[in-house]
């Protein structure tokens, strides 16, 4: 079955630590996946998607199809980082399958 | 560009009517999906629709329906509501609908 585990609810750093927000996907295939952002009183944004390669904010992301992982990093977090991120695993059909979402928060 | 527009953004509803909730994507979008977030089951995806036609569907009883018109707007209907189907609904939308999705701000539904 395909499934996306996120294993942390809640992730708390000092600003100015390194961060790594955690991913495991199960699929069988060649997955495509993605982060998306919810910062306060925000709506769901795309952060980044593995085939761009991008740095956006400072995050990065790798697949490991070994480990079956797509993890999160950014190497000094800052405060308006504080957000949900969810990573996703695009089926077809227009179907994005969801983690449950891990709470960043980032202290001064 | 406008982004993704749904209405209403409450909804207070009694179990056992039906609700119908709109969607309107960005300009030029042709795919629309729903997602279905609630604390428990997080997001959980509905149905999309491209260009009209619904090209996948999630594990959602039929009483949750959807429809797309020719301007790629898009409704979802929900019939004889239970509590369980107190949520936040979520619509968005994209070019291709391959995984890059806009979305709207949602529409909180709460049935009583």
């Amino acid at each position: 079955a395909q499934r996306v585990t996120q294993p942390e609810k809640l992730l708390s750093v000092f600003k100015g630590a390194p961060v790594e927000l955690k991913c495991n996907y199960s699929y069988s295939g060649s997955p495509e996946l993605f982060w998306y952002v919810q910062y306060s009183r925000q709506r769901l944004q795309l952060l980044l998607r593995h085939i761009s390669r991008e740095s956006i904010k400072g995050f990065t992301a790798d697949l490991n199809k070994g480990e079956t992982s797509f993890h999160l990093k950014k190497p000094f977090a800052q405060e308006e980082d504080s957000a949900m991120y969810y990573c996703a695993l695009y089926n077809q059909g227009g179907k994005l399958i969801f983690g449950q979402g891990t709470e960043l928060s980032v202290k001064p | 560009k406008a982004g993704v527009t749904q209405t209403p953004r409450y909804l207070i509803k009694t179990r056992g009517q039906q609700v119908t909730l709109s969607c309107s994507p960005i300009s030029g979008h042709r795919s629309v999906s729903w997602y279905q977030q609630t604390p428990g089951q997080g997001l959980q995806f509905l149905f999309e629709y491209f260009s009209e036609t619904q090209r996948n569907k999630g594990n959602f009883p039929g009483r949750f329906s959807g429809r797309q018109f020719s301007n790629s707007r898009s409704e979802m209907n929900v019939s004889t509501l239970e509590l369980g189907d107190s949520a936040l609904y979520l619509c968005a939308s994209g070019f291709t609908g391959e995984g890059e999705a806009f979305f709207g701000q949602g529409t909180r539904l709460t049935v009583v």
